[in-house]
């Protein structure tokens, strides 16, 4: 059965760096397909924050690219995102999702929130 | 960037009634890749419609998907009471991929 479990720190203070990390079960990382962070701030929509496949190709919104780093550990079978200077407007729930080439995007995480808060 | 624009916002109906769901692109959508997601409060998104049309494993047929270039309709065809939740539309033609806003479908 396919897991992707996220985690993270839960609360990090604003101007700090927040680290979180999907681990993926059940499956291969390593298949040829990418793998993206999506986040979804409370009440509002989702949006899409980078790509990443297992050779280490990114892929990044212009929105968020300058603050932003995706990387995969086929090792531990997991992909990370790490955001800089956060502020309260990245308070949001953040996803993994296995994007299947036409297929859109077939396996999602349970999502980790992330508070930005002092 | 592709900006997608749901209507409506909200739409209130009762079981057993048909929706229709609007995603409208500011510009054509690469390979007609739009997809539709469901999401229930505290859930993750599920996959509905794929490249437009495709439902996705163990979708029932009451869904359905449609349209070309800007202009894409979700239906449903008889609302079952499991079925009111939040509508995402997405391209991913182009990067950045991008998602409407959303259409809640809720009980009247």
């Amino acid at each position: 059965q396919v897991q992707v479990q996220g985690s993270g720190p839960g609360l990090v203070k604003p101007s700090g760096t927040a680290s979180l990390t999907c681990t993926v079960s059940g499956m291969s990382i390593s298949t040829d397909h990418w793998w993206s962070w999506v986040r979804q701030a409370p009440g509002k929509g989702l949006e899409w924050i980078a790509e990443v496949f297992h050779n280490g190709n990114t892929n990044y919104n212009p929105s968020l690219k300058s603050r932003v780093t995706i990387s995969v550990d086929k090792a531990k079978s997991q992909l990370s995102l790490t955001l800089h200077f956060v502020t309260a407007a990245d308070t949001a729930v953040y996803y993994c999702a296995r994007l299947n080439g036409p297929n859109a995007f077939d396996i999602w995480g349970q999502g980790t929130m992330l508070t930005v808060s002092s | 960037e592709i900006v997608l624009t749901q209507s409506p916002g909200t739409l209130s109906l009762s079981p057993g009634e048909r929706a229709t769901l609007s995603c409208r692109a500011s510009q054509r959508v690469s390979s007609n890749y739009l997809a539709w997601y469901q999401q229930k409060p505290g859930q993750s998104p599920r996959l509905l419609i794929y490249r437009t049309s495709s439902r996705a494993t163990g979708i029932p047929d009451r869904f359905s998907g449609s349209g070309s270039g800007t202009d894409f309709t979700l239906t449903i065809a008889r609302l079952e009471p499991e079925d009111f939740a939040v509508y995402h539309c997405q391209q991913y033609g182009s990067s950045p991929l991008t998602f409407g806003g959303g259409t809640k479908v809720e009980i009247k």
